[in-house]
């Protein structure tokens, strides 16, 4: 039972473009969601993340959308830029527990 | 230390063979976290740690998998008899409390 889903596993996108990566999930407990970045060889990196109080969350090229009714968030990326390719996981938590359900995460490549 | 440090980064092993793999978190962080990716899948949780209490071992596979964590600090996640559908990525993270994980760059290992 996959309580967090990200369908697409991987998307290109030209240098310059926006990048939309998307994430759903089916636990209507959870109310903090988070991205992670993932580089080969490297441990995931936090990157934004979002309050389910709050429909959208901007960290300069970074923006985080939620939609609670649709159980779906996606992260913005604009402009792309090659050093953006990377495995990107979107993960949800409920307030008060202590473990994030991590979806599969999708691979972006932005083509300079 | 600044960082989570994991190792080995990189274990070969025979099938049957047992592995430990070593985490150590963040100094001060009370909670550890081990993670697996398997090819293809996301990040599935293992086994966690808050300070002296009981862990949480709901995500073990197995009864080959056991983890440990000495002095509130280093730990150490043991596979025994090791199977290839073992072979993954594993994922060490820690937290202060409930807050936003800080990953290592994780242990390969591969079961041949």
């Amino acid at each position: 039972d996959q309580q967090v889903k990200q369908n697409s596993p991987s998307l290109s996108v030209q240098e310059g473009r926006i990048s939309i990566l998307n994430c759903d999930y089916t636990n209507s407990m959870f109310d903090y969601f988070l991205w992670y970045k993932k580089y080969p060889a490297e441990g995931p990196t936090f990157l934004i993340s979002i309050s389910s109080i709050k429909d959208k969350n901007e960290d300069g090229r970074f923006t985080v959308f939620l939609n609670k009714s649709a159980k779906h968030l996606s992260l913005h990326i604009v402009p792309s830029q090659p050093g953006d390719s990377a495995v990107y996981f979107c993960a949800a938590i409920t307030s008060g527990t202590y473990k994030y359900i991590f979806g599969t995460g999708t691979r972006l490549k932005v083509l300079a | 230390g600044a960082g989570v440090s994991q190792s080995p980064s990189n274990k070969v092993t025979e099938k049957g063979k047992d592995v430990e793999l070593r985490c150590d978190p963040i100094s001060g962080h009370t909670a550890l976290y081990w993670y697996r990716q398997s090819l293809g899948q996301g990040l599935e949780f293992l086994i966690y740690f808050q300070g002296n209490s009981a862990p949480d071992k709901s995500g073990l596979p197995s009864d080959r998998f056991s983890a440990e964590r000495t002095g509130g600090s280093v730990s150490t996640l043991t596979i025994q008899r090791t199977q290839q559908e073992d072979s993954a990525v594993y994922l060490c993270a820690s937290s202060l409390g409930t807050g936003g994980y800080t990953f290592g760059s994780g242990t390969r290992l591969t079961v041949v």
